[in-house]
């Protein structure tokens, strides 16, 4: 079955350092991958998405890269600021049913100034 | 003019209620979702509905029961609330197909907090 399995948090930074928070995932076919972004009291935002292997997703400074060898698709970012604080859930749907989406379980972030 | 909105926000109740939260999107899409998120953050599907028919309908209790009068709201009814019950309920939409390559970004409402006690 699909699944997808991201670091436990939280991820404690100082501004301006440098971000990774890994995912990796289980899924028969070729899935589509997302970075989703919950900010305190709100919903989900899409963050940036990759739809076959090798693409890059980027927005915000936020980079994943589909790497379908290692089964991942780790969230950087070269410089974080107190504004990305925030819960970040890495997602794919299933390649044979698109609206059908699997969740990891969340990693906070948070960024001191 | 909020894209997914949901109504109530907050929604605390007693043990064996019967509640329902609503859900509206005005952004034309033809897929609408709801979601549950437990006190650990774990977000799992439960139903979707696409033109107002139900395409998943994940192993939920069958005291849930999902509606969606049109394609811009998709409701949820929950039967004799339990304390299990308790989490942040999502609804979301996403466009559906664009000519025949399947657009799937969920677009999500600001979520309804259920506490049942």
């Amino acid at each position: 079955g699909n699944s997808v399995t991201q670091m436990e948090g939280p991820v404690t930074l100082s501004e301006e350092a440098f971000l990774t928070i890994n995912c990796t995932y289980t899924a028969t076919g070729y899935p589509s991958l997302f970075w989703y972004v919950q900010y305190p009291g709100e919903g989900l935002q899409l963050l940036l998405k990759a739809t076959k292997a090798d693409d890059k997703g980027s927005n915000k400074g936020f980079e994943a890269t589909y790497r379908k060898e290692t089964t991942s698709f780790h969230l950087e970012k070269g410089s974080v600021q107190v504004s990305d604080s925030a819960v970040y859930f890495c997602a794919l749907s299933d390649t044979y049913n698109f609206n059908k989406f699997y969740f990891g379980s969340g990693t906070k972030l948070n960024v001191k100034p | 003019d909020t894209a997914v909105s949901q109504t109530p926000k907050y929604l605390v109740t007693q043990m064996g209620n019967d509640k329902s939260i609503k859900c509206e999107q005005n952004l034309g899409h033809d897929t609408m979702y709801w979601y549950k998120q437990d006190s650990k953050k774990f977000l799992k599907i439960m139903f979707s509905y696409n033109n107002k028919e139900l395409i998943i309908n994940e192993t939920v209790p069958n005291r849930f029961s999902p509606k969606s009068p049109d394609k811009a709201h998709l409701n949820l009814h929950i039967n004799s609330l339990e304390l299990g019950d308790s989490a942040v309920y999502f609804c979301a939409s996403s466009p559906g197909l664009a000519g025949e390559v399947p657009y799937n970004e969920q677009f999500f409402g600001p979520g309804t907090r259920l506490t049942v006690l």
